[in-house]
């Protein structure tokens, strides 16, 4: 079935740096998903990818759609406290007649003042 | 705003009782999903609903059912309850065809 690699699974950095992070797999996708989780609520889209090579930015959040449709990755400019939280890719895909998403592993941001 | 309403953000429960968790949304959604969160593991769909009385089994439907009587309501159904049922759940919700899903806040449950 189909399967998503989120790396890395936690990350510890300073206020103020840079932040990258990763999902890939062996299956095409024809939509990326980029989620954000605060402690103790349910997870809120941060930006979607609809096309292979696009690039989206929202604010200090870079996303791109990879060229062959398998991976994807965030960025994150000049980190603060509130960027602390759970980060999940998603793929979305066709199958059974209905679009379906599949979720990464997550991962775990923590932002030192 | 879009709101997707968890009854219960924490539920303690004993192995063998049947638990149901219930979700409301208010925006008119067609599309409802139940996911299950575990660390590692990330978030995994165990049923979805196109429509009412509609049900389609995800990834991990088993040990689970599900109701969707009305439109904005979806009930996640653990019909006996297992310690490995000890989860979070969260339930989601979207317009047909529609790529942003909107989530509650979760319901953290634990089977003892």
């Amino acid at each position: 079935g189909q399967q998503l690699n989120q790396s890395p699974q936690s990350m510890f950095i300073q206020e103020g740096e840079d932040v990258s992070m990763n999902c890939t797999s062996s299956s095409i996708f024809n939509t990326w998903l980029w989620y954000k989780q605060d402690p103790g609520e349910g997870p809120v889209l941060l930006i979607a990818l609809y096309k292979a090579g696009e690039l989206t930015s929202n604010g200090r959040l870079t996303a791109q759609f990879g060229i062959t449709r398998k991976d994807s990755f965030l960025n994150i400019s000049a980190s603060i406290p509130s960027d602390v939280g759970i980060y999940f890719c998603a793929g979305r895909y066709f199958s059974g007649g209905y679009n379906k998403l599949i979720f990464g592993a997550g991962t775990r941001l923590a932002v030192h003042p | 705003d879009v709101k997707v309403t968890q009854s219960s953000r924490y539920l303690v429960k004993r192995t063998g009782e049947k638990v149901f968790l219930e979700c409301v949304q208010d925006m008119d959604h067609e599309n409802m999903f139940w996911y299950r969160q575990d660390p590692g593991l990330g978030l995994r769909l165990i049923y979805f609903s196109y429509d009412v009385k509609m049900k389609e089994k995800g990834d991990i439907p088993e040990g689970y059912s599900v109701s969707r009587e009305k439109k904005e309501r979806f009930s996640l159904i653990l019909e006996s309850a297992s310690t490995n049922q000890t989860s979070m759940y969260l339930c989601a919700s979207s317009f047909k065809g529609d790529t942003e899903a909107f989530f509650g806040q979760g319901t953290r449950l634990t089977v003892v």
